[in-house]
């Protein structure tokens, strides 16, 4: 199947600092990306959806400035958690959707953020 | 709204046993109905994709079966050992009408297999 990758996968920050995660379709092209929050032993809750050359979607409850969404390319989005604070502490993983109406989501593996 | 609910949350059987983990939804407006592996730590793992026209698939020891008007799903794991323990999620896709490109997850199941 086609290959997601997120980088880094796992991350520690100090407590204001910002946070970069990149979600790439490593060999597909793919208008949407999704990204998805885990808190431990719960289900991924979604975050935002990422349309490649325009605004991110944020579901309701999630703050659009602190996570900021980049989809600059077909095969890169990226989320970047700003002035991150220990409740932002948490496993961040994105999919990618391939061609087709819908396409097939494929998953990263995760990135594990560590705010102190 | 579409929720997804998993019972049990979590399970424990001994090796070589067949299973049954379920996933149940409130709308039956759906897509599709996926199940997914996920490791510790780890993302996912798509294991079976179930479109809304179809009653079951299978791979290897896997089977998952759909009934898209109570609202289930099913995933039988048989002869199980101790390399699948993992929480396995399910997820559905709701139909075009209401927006097929998200997921709604489940909470998972946590299965462990005993040696």
């Amino acid at each position: 199947g086609a290959v997601v990758s997120q980088h880094p996968s796992r991350v520690i920050c100090k407590s204001g600092t910002s946070v970069k995660i990149e979600c790439r379709s490593l060999d597909f092209q793919a208008t949407t990306m999704f990204w998805y929050r885990q808190f431990p032993k719960k289900s991924l809750m979604l975050m935002a959806t990422s349309n490649e050359g325009s605004k991110a979607t944020y579901e309701q409850g999630v703050e659009k400035d602190k996570f900021l969404i980049n989809h600059a390319s077909l095969t890169l989005s990226t989320l970047t958690v700003t002035s991150a604070h220990p409740e932002d502490s948490s496993f961040y993983i994105c999919s990618a959707q391939g061609a087709g109406d819908p396409g097939e989501l494929f998953f990263g593996e995760g990135s594990r953020l560590t705010v102190l | 709204k579409q929720e997804v609910t998993q019972i049990p949350a979590a399970l424990s059987v001994p090796e070589g046993e067949n299973l049954v983990l379920n996933c149940s939804f409130t709308d039956s407006a759906i897509y599709n109905l996926q199940w997914f592996r996920q490791d510790p730590g780890k993302g996912l793992t798509s294991l079976l994709l179930i479109q809304s026209s179809q009653r079951e698939q299978t791979s290897g020891r896997l089977n998952a079966s759909l009934d898209k008007s109570s609202g289930r799903s099913t995933l039988y794991i048989a002869a199980s050992q101790p390399g699948d323990s993992a929480t396995y999620l399910c997820a559905v896709r709701p139909d075009r009408s209401q927006g097929a490109q998200k997921l709604v997850f489940g909470q998972g199941t946590r299965l462990t297999i005993n040696p």
